[in-house]
């Protein structure tokens, strides 16, 4: 494979509910990226992680906790979100976070009911 | 932290029909991209250009570092070029430009 995978495409989940997206990238890259975009709003970048190390928490709430145990896998546990969570969570790569472009997957549209 | 601001918000072409997306910063950025997400939400990257010019067939864009903004030309635009068009600097995303391109 190539490229930055992400699962699962969909996700429908209760408040009450525990789920995980995962990000895996084949591109040899050292920083991930964590990004949402909501219905007309703008990508706001949640999470950056650089070599494992995580770089940039944009004040995420804790119902949303990142995990990045080696520069190829991402992942983003969600435990007892709210309906406003949902959206299209984007997740990202590139060599390095700041002279490097992104290279994007298709994202997981998650709706929260 | 940086802002990022794209214009127009909303574009809508005749097929055929030429136009230029810009996108201005706030500050210096050294890794300006250029991304179009189509209908099913992927984000395509376009160009990643921190200065000068570049071309990819009817597509090309410009970055002037020292003036902060970067503009992304489509010539003879087609159906296919619908979606929203947005740029990258430093961690911070625009707004996006929302593409029309009518047959």
């Amino acid at each position: 494979e190539t490229g930055v995978t992400q699962t699962p495409r969909h996700l429908v989940m209760g408040m009450t509910n525990k789920k995980s997206l995962k990000c895996e990238q084949h591109l040899g890259h050292n920083a991930m990226y964590w990004y949402k975009q909501s219905a007309k709003k703008p990508l706001e970048l949640m999470f950056v992680y650089n070599f494992k190390e995580q770089t940039e928490n944009n004040s995420v709430p804790s119902r949303f906790s990142p995990e990045c145990p080696n520069s190829s896998h991402l992942f983003l546990h969600l435990h007892t979100l709210q309906p406003e969570d949902s959206a299209l969570y984007l997740c990202a790569s590139s060599q390095d976070p700041w002279n490097y472009g992104y290279t994007f997957g298709s994202g997981t549209r998650l709706t929260v009911v | 932290g940086i802002q990022v601001e794209q214009s127009p918000p909303d574009l809508i072409l005749q097929e055929g029909a030429n136009s230029t997306l810009r996108c201005n910063f706030s500050d210096s950025v050294n890794n300006l991209q250029w991304f179009h997400q189509n209908p099913w939400g992927q984000l395509i990257n376009l160009f990643y250009i921190p200065s000068g010019t570049k071309q990819n067939g009817r597509l090309s864009a410009t970055t002037v570092a020292t003036e902060r903004y970067s503009l992304l030309y489509i010539s003879s635009s087609q159906t296919t070029d619908s979606g929203v068009y947005f740029c990258r600097g430093k961690l911070v995303f625009g707004a996006g430009t929302i593409l029309r391109v009518k047959s």
